[in-house]
């Protein structure tokens, strides 16, 4: 069964850099794109971005550009999502989803990681 | 950026109620809108996608519907497994999803 496997919790200072990862089984890693959603505590879901594991392309939301970036490791099947400069407000839990196709809609889900930002 | 407004933001509900939840996006969405079911400390679930097509697995009491910019979740008969916070989600562009709507016991 589709499995996506994240990393674990992190605690970072303010001004530093955060990197989560999502390890993918069940499935081809390289038919399917990965997305990036966090949630903030107590708050809505917010769309970070989107990873083509075959080619490696990515799509940012405009919110990250500059700080996030997401890559791929296809010898383990994982991706990766990295945000710099974190600040308190980046605060939240963030989830790997498995888009279906090329729709920006997700059937599967990490189980989150929870990131705090906080001197 | 389309932006996706969901109300109303709380509902208050008991077991067999009939619930309904609208979703309304800033500009027209066609029928790209999704709705998934959170769960405290969970992931969020798929429950449909493109309006109205049920994923599969989940029961038949949850339908949805709309166009354009209007869009509404029903539940035709709350069961106690159905408390939980649901969203809307366009992907017309990208992907943005509503605030989200919490549907506690009355």
């Amino acid at each position: 069964q589709v499995q996506l496997v994240q990393s674990g919790a992190e605690v970072k200072k303010p001004g530093a850099s955060m990197k989560v990862s999502c390890k993918a089984s069940g499935y081809t890693f390289t038919s399917y794109y990965i997305h990036w959603v966090r949630q903030a505590p107590g708050q809505g879901l917010e769309w970070m971005g989107i990873i083509n594991p075959s080619g490696a392309s990515t799509t940012y939301a405009q919110n990250f550009q500059g700080r996030v970036t997401m890559t791929r490791d296809t010898s383990t099947s994982t991706v990766y999502v990295e945000l710099s400069s974190l600040r308190s407000e980046d605060t939240a839990v963030y989830y790997c989803a498995r888009g279906v196709g090329a729709t920006y809609y997700f059937q599967h889900w990490g189980q989150g990681t929870l990131v705090t930002v906080s001197s | 950026d389309i932006q996706m407004t969901q109300s109303p933001s709380t509902l208050s509900a008991s077991v067999g109620d009939r619930v309904t939840i609208t979703c309304r996006a800033s500009q027209i969405i066609s029928t790209w809108l999704a709705w998934y079911q959170q769960k405290p400390g969970k992931a969020p679930k798929l429950l449909i996608y493109k309006t109205s097509t049920l994923e599969s697995g989940v029961p038949s009491r949850f339908s949805g519907s709309g166009s354009g910019t209007e869009f509404t979740l029903t539940i035709s008969s709350l069961q106690s497994d159905d408390f939980a916070t649901y969203y809307c989600q366009q992907y017309y562009s990208y992907s943005t999803f509503g605030g989200g709507t919490t549907v506690e016991i009355k």
